[in-house]
């Protein structure tokens, strides 16, 4: 089976701007988790959807969003950028449990100038 | 709330020395699963083992092994005989029914294998 793919795999933008980044899991797979990576906070867990339903939420602000398509695919969004917002992007899924192990796409660089 | 420490920021050694990472967590539920994860510089997060709560027998698989102990806390991972293509981030992570199905993952420990 493909593994999890992430597009695009590196993105600048500047502060204010809005920005989308797309993640298709695992064939079979119905959960999609995203989480944030920075060297400061370390890996942080953003959302998951299931079922096309964002089945949990991270401890972050509005401006982080995010949906999923009948297909699975996944999408997230962030508006207006920040500088703080520059981190390594990871799309994860897993077919659905809670014990199913999560395998993780290559990620999206995100540059916010 | 859930937590998960790895104590060991660096670590570098020389090929062919056996290497072990740490890994302590917290949680209050009974039902959980730890997982280890590998980071090479090319970013993407590398699935090594799970572990559920129920079962402590630790693991071998080729040079990895992991030794689960629930009376510590702990779910360590051995690397014997290094090799520089072992060079990564290792990341250990737990998820819980009540940790609202979130990985909660450690900080991670920078190994370098030395040639």
């Amino acid at each position: 089976k493909a593994g999890v793919t992430q597009t695009p795999r590196y993105l600048i933008k500047t502060r204010g701007q809005q920005v989308t980044l797309s993640c298709s899991p695992i064939s079979g797979h119905r959960s999609v988790s995203w989480y944030q990576q920075t060297p400061g906070q370390g890996l942080q867990f953003l959302f998951e959807y299931f079922s096309e339903t964002q089945r949990n939420k991270g401890n972050f602000p509005g401006r982080f969003s995010g949906r999923q398509f009948s297909n699975s695919r996944s999408e997230m969004n962030v508006s207006t950028l920040e500088l703080g917002d520059s981190a390594l992007y990871l799309c994860a899924s897993r077919p659905g449990g809670l014990q199913e192990t999560q395998y993780f796409g290559p990620g999206t660089r995100l540059l916010v100038l | 709330a859930q937590k998960v420490t790895q104590a060991q920021t660096e670590i570098s050694v020389v090929e062919k020395e056996d290497v072990t990472l740490d890994c302590v967590y917290e949680t209050r539920d009974t039902t959980y699963y730890l997982f280890w994860y590998k980071q090479p510089p090319s970013g993407e997060l590398v699935f090594l083992i799970r572990r559920n709560s129920f079962d402590e027998q630790n693991e071998i698989s080729g040079r990895y092994s992991w030794n689960f102990q629930k009376s510590t806390s702990s779910f360590n991972f051995t690397i014997t005989a290094s090799q520089v293509v072992d060079s990564a981030v290792y990341f250990c992570a737990l998820i819980s029914s009540g940790s609202a199905r979130q990985l909660t993952f450690g900080s991670g420990t920078q190994l370098t294998v030395l040639p």
